[in-house]
């Protein structure tokens, strides 16, 4: 079955370190995302990439990065520059023929804590 | 910015109870809207993506509106089961981002179905 994946689960973070989060589709879908939630608040875009070797700043982008460098992965690292990483972040991608009437597809998600 | 508001924030029913919801959103930048379940330990599912004012769509006993010229969508479950109970979140595809697929997402009403 197509879908994302989403690895790992629970991840830990020690202060001053960067993590990486990764995210998989095997949906053939060209455009990916990376939101965050906190408790009490909608998802909030880090990053979005509609093509490979793309990617473009989300409303939240301080202390992220990312990096597509191949259609089905879309990895996201947390870097110690962001100071509040603790929440949950969910990976989404949207299939191909326009973004008005194509719902994205999300997968199960990393719940990052701080050590 | 713009902003997704929904409402009630979280929502109790008994089973057998029909319930509905709304999403609020600026009128002059829609383009189109998003709703989706989120069911815990699960990935958001999609339910509907409307773009047309005056829009009704139905996925069992799930049903949901759209006004796009006073800005709201409303969400309506008929004869609410356990199962039922998740969190509902929408997402707004305003004009801008309509290139990008970039959502604007409602902190979600949460719904809880007791039987």
């Amino acid at each position: 079955d197509g879908g994302i994946t989403q690895s790992p689960k629970y991840l830990f973070r020690k202060e001053g370190q960067n993590v990486t989060l990764s995210c998989e589709q095997n949906l053939n879908h060209d455009a990916m995302y990376w939101y965050r939630q906190d408790p009490g608040q909608g998802l909030r875009l880090i990053y979005y990439s509609q093509i490979v070797n793309d990617f473009q700043k989300g409303d939240i982008a301080e202390g992220y990065s990312v990096s597509r460098e191949k259609k089905e992965s879309f990895p996201l690292t947390v870097t110690s520059a962001q100071k509040n990483p603790t929440a949950f972040y969910l990976c989404a991608s949207t299939p191909p023929g326009g973004y008005s009437n194509q719902p994205q597809h999300f997968g199960d998600g990393t719940r990052l804590s701080i050590l | 910015i713009l902003n997704v508001e929904q409402s009630p924030q979280s929502l109790h029913v008994q089973e057998g109870d029909s319930t509905n919801f709304t999403c609020s959103f600026p009128s002059s930048n829609f383009y189109a809207l998003h709703w989706y379940r989120w069911e815990t330990a699960k990935s958001p599912e999609a339910l509907f993506v409307m773009t047309l004012n005056g829009d009704e769509k139905k996925k069992g006993r799930i049903s949901a509106t759209l006004n796009t010229k006073e800005g709201y969508s409303y969400l309506y479950i008929k004869g609410s089961q356990p199962e039922d109970s998740a969190t509902y979140l929408c997402a707004l595809l305003g004009i801008g981002s309509s290139n990008t697929g970039k959502l604007i997402f409602g902190q979600g009403t949460t719904l809880q179905v007791k039987p």
